[in-house]
């Protein structure tokens, strides 16, 4: 099993261009989520799904997107790049909510 | 909304015992988590409580009081792998959200 994959694992983006954080889980996991974390700083919430076809809105959901057409796949879209963007992304996944598998994450700088 | 406190920073010795608590206030609560974040690399889970008292795992236990918002991750026999940044994760009545402090950074001295 190759668990949860995130690609790219580096990105540089100019501000205004958009782009898609690719993940995707072999485990047959429902829950999916994708964070955010700046430096020095915990995990925020950006959107999560609790299963195909169903999505939600987390902490911080201003200027991402999000699907969710089949159970492994979960890509977060970023509409319109911008500094404040800058930050490391990670998505992860369970089974029933509890305790949750992270990708090794993208290192995304919008300059 | 949330709210959850942990320390910022602390420091202990290799072989020693140390506590990195946690405190929460929020609207819906079913659960608290503790990750693992080792520097660059993605967090791992290491417990989940749900009930008040004490879950241990090998050198790793896990205290929750739902009455009082605390929670505490106690490391026993550190070593110097253990340097690293652990958070407290609070697991929402809506099983999908989860929400994170801003995590404490232990590092272990010979």
């Amino acid at each position: 099993n190759a668990g949860v994959t995130q690609t790219p694992k580096f990105q540089v983006l100019k501000t205004g261009q958009s782009m898609t954080l690719q993940c995707a889980q072999d485990m047959n996991h429902e829950y999916m989520s994708w964070y955010r974390q700046d430096p020095g700083m915990g995990l925020r919430l950006i959107h999560y799904s609790v299963g195909a076809g169903i999505t939600d809105q987390g902490e911080v959901p201003n200027g991402y997107n999000v699907s969710r057409s089949t159970t492994e796949d979960f890509p977060l879209r970023l509409l319109s790049a911008a500094p404040s963007q800058t930050s490391v992304y990670f998505c992860a996944s369970s089974p029933d909510g509890y305790g949750y598998t992270f990708g090794s994450g993208t290192r995304l700088t919008v300059v | 909304g949330q709210n959850i406190d942990q320390p910022t920073e602390m420091t202990a010795t290799e072989g020693a015992i140390v506590q990195i608590n946690c405190t929460y206030q929020t609207s819906g609560f079913n659960g608290l988590f503790w990750y693992q974040q080792h520097a660059g690399e993605a967090p791992t889970f290491l417990s989940y409580n749900v009930l008040d008292g004490l879950e241990e795992k090998g050198r790793f236990s896990s205290f929750l009081s739902r009455s009082k918002g605390y929670s505490y991750l106690l490391l026993k026999e550190l070593q110097m792998k253990d340097s690293a940044s652990y958070l407290c994760a609070v697991r929402q009545t809506n099983a999908g959200k989860s929400t994170f402090g801003d995590g404490t950074t232990l590092t272990v001295k010979p």
